[in-house]
Formats: structure tokens, C-alpha cells, sequence
């Protein structure tokens, strides 16, 4: 059974550019959930997708955006990179309802290093 | 505005002695609260929740408290073996009609347990 698995693992841009990082679920979630943890910090909420839209939105500009395709794959976008989005964004799963939309499984991350 | 906080960035205890992690919040529209522990290069992986319809939830050696009306909560892990060091999160969410999910994460704390 494969967990949430995401890609890149890491990644260079340069400030101004745009980014995509995509994120598989875990088989049987259809919910996926994007995160931001910066060094020394704990992850924080970017945004939700289920049934193909953005259910739940995090206090980050619209700079950031995202998908979630017909299968429950998500990809994040990011345009105008500045080097404040340096980070480690992480990709959760989990089922829409009850106690389930809590306790997501989290992908190991895509590490974005912005110069 | 830091609604979950973690002040301790560091714990250290002996094998088989009990690890106490601490976790405090703000928003009094937090109800439903977890721990994650995350191993370097991996994804934070859900280690035990509680409702705030409870004071105490208990899952083999690990163990949940919560006091709301300090708005405190703590894991106490007994006995604390050396396969516990990482970095536990507190992580906090709403369960009302709009919440789909979005966890509140603290800064968390890095557990080390010598042998």
C-alpha cells in the first residue's frame, strides 16, 4: 500500500521564477492538503483540495496555487518565487469526513531552496 | 500569532525514564487536537489525537492530556525508548460546520532519549 509520495525531492529556482511540485495520495484518500514548514517551524496550512477544488485556504498570497486531478493527485504552483518561499512544502492526505480529515498521512516533503 | 506554541525546542531523557512534551494554544475555537512526530527525511506521521469532549486519551506507552481550561495539552511517552528521538508537533484544529481539516501546527519540540 503506497504512502503519499511526492516530486520533486528537492529543487533550485531563482527568485522570479515559477515552481511545480506534484503530490500522489495514499490509495483510498481522496483529500489532499498542501503545508509550508520553514526551517525551525512547524508546518503551516497552505490549502485543501477535494472533489477537484480548493476547499480551505491558509493565510498565503495568490501567488500560490494549486490542482487536483480527476485520480486525487494535487500539484502546487508557485509563480514570482522570492527567497521567503525557501522551505520544506509537505503534502498530506486523508478522507473528507469524520476523524479522518485530521489525521492526514504526510508525504516526506519536496525541499525548495529559492536564491 | 503563534495560536499553537510549543515552548520547550528540546527534551532530553533517559531509556525508560518518561518524556513529557508540552503544548499550549490560544484560539478558544480549537476542539480536536494531535501529535505527529517527524523523523528526519520523512513526513510527520500521526501518533495520537483527543477531542475536547475529553481529558485523557491513551494509546500503549503513549498518552494524551488535556487541560481546557488552561488551554494546555501533553504527551507523556513511558517508558521512552531510544526509537522515540524526533521532533514532535502539537497540532490543533476546529470541528465545526467549515472545517475541513486545517491543522494548526506548534514550532515543535526535539525529543532525544540516550540509551
Amino acid at each position: 500500500d503506497a504512502g503519499v509520495t511526492q516530486s520533486p525531492t528537492h529543487l533550485i529556482k531563482t527568485r522570479g521564477q515559477q515552481v511545480t511540485l506534484r503530490c500522489s495520495p495514499k490509495s483510498g484518500h481522496d483529500t489532499v492538503s498542501w503545508y509550508q514548514q520553514a526551517l525551525g517551524q512547524g508546518p503551516q496550512f497552505i490549502f485543501q483540495y477535494y472533489e477537484e477544488e480548493e476547499r480551505q485556504r491558509g493565510n498565503f498570497p495568490d501567488r500560490f496555487s494549486g490542482h487536483q486531478f480527476p485520480n486525487y493527485s494535487s500539484e502546487l504552483n508557485v509563480n514570482a518565487l522570492l527567497l521567503g518561499d525557501s522551505a520544506l512544502y509537505l503534502c498530506a492526505s486523508s478522507l473528507p469526513t469524520g476523524n479522518s480529515r485530521y489525521e492526514q498521512y504526510f508525504g516526506p516533503g519536496t525541499r525548495l531552496t529559492v536564491t | 500569532d503563534q495560536q499553537v506554541k510549543q515552548n520547550s525546542p528540546s527534551l532530553s531523557v533517559q531509556e525508560g525514564r518518561i518524556s513529557i512534551l508540552n503544548c499550549d494554544y490560544t484560539n478558544s475555537m480549537f476542539d480536536y487536537f494531535l501529535w505527529y512526530k517527524k523523523y528526519p527525511a520523512e513526513g510527520p506521521t500521526f501518533l495520537i489525537s483527543i477531542s475536547s469532549i475529553k481529558d485523557k486519551n491513551e494509546d500503549g506507552r503513549f498518552t494524551v492530556f488535556l487541560n481546557k481550561s488552561a488551554k494546555h495539552l501533553s504527551l507523556h511517552i513511558v517508558p521512552s525508548q531510544p526509537g522515540d528521538s524526533a521532533v514532535y508537533f502539537c497540532a490543533a484544529s476546529g470541528t465545526g460546520g467549515t472545517s475541513y481539516g486545517k491543522l494548526t501546527f506548534g514550532q515543535g519540540t526535539i525529543l532525544t532519549v540516550h540509551p
